[in-house]
């Protein structure tokens, strides 16, 4: 099974600040990977595809990046409604199985 | 708009039985595979299993291979999941969601149905 680490596991930032996530996998995953955000109570939402592909209507301020086993999503200027959970998720041998990452929390500091 | 309405959640026995249901609509749901992703309170997400478009296909994790079975009716568009043989570690928030473009990332998720295993 391919595990998915991401850090840190929280991060304290203002609004307008960039925010900078890590996820690193145990094996090479090619750019099959995703990036979700949830927010307090609600289902994940798809926010990056295949590394860094944007899904649509997801705003340019979110932007993902990387390959093999590292990979980054950036946020350039955090707005309110950013603060929430972030997890990764890689496909790179679907359907067979497929794991998500922990999670990094994104915290109004 | 598409929306993904779960149902059938509970609190169940050790051992016990419980079907989930997931009410598709705003979409050609025959078009889509559909999977069930699962997440423990207060933890991260866990994929449980998958089915093709025409159930031709499906497939599961190995935590649930075996007690689990996932099926979907759609002239219903309707998706299920059985689950036998419950165990503590079963429980989580169950998540039904469309599999993006047949890719294994998943672009809308319903709201989810509370499985709680308790004696």
């Amino acid at each position: 099974e391919i595990v998915l680490t991401q850090s840190p596991a929280t991060l304290s930032l203002s609004p307008g600040e960039r925010a900078t996530l890590s996820c690193r996998a145990s094996q090479s995953v090619s750019n099959y990977l995703a990036w979700y955000q949830q927010k307090p109570g609600q289902a994940p939402g798809l926010l990056i595809y295949d590394a860094s592909n944007r899904a649509t209507g997801i705003p340019a301020r979110f932007s993902g990046s990387g390959s093999g086993t590292d990979f980054t999503l950036t946020i350039s200027s955090l707005e309110p409604e950013d603060f929430a959970v972030y997890f990764c998720q890689q496909r790179s041998n679907w359907p067979r199985a497929l794991t998500f990452g922990g999670g990094t929390k994104v915290e109004i500091k | 708009q598409v929306q993904l309405v779960e149902s059938g959640g509970g609190l169940v026995k050790p051992g016990g039985s419980l079907r989930l249901s997931c009410a598709a609509s705003g979409f050609t749901f025959s078009d889509y595979y559909m999977t069930w992703i699962r997440q423990a309170p207060g933890k991260g997400l866990e994929w449980v299993s998958y089915i093709s478009s025409s159930s031709g296909y499906t497939n599961y994790a190995d935590s649930v291979k075996g007690r689990f079975t996932i099926s979907r009716d759609n002239a219903k568009n309707s998706l299920y999941l059985q689950m036998n043989s419950l165990r503590a570690e079963d429980t989580a928030v169950y998540y039904c969601a469309r599999v993006w473009r047949e890719a294994g990332y998943f672009d809308y998720w319903g709201q989810g149905t509370l499985v709680t295993v308790s004696s």
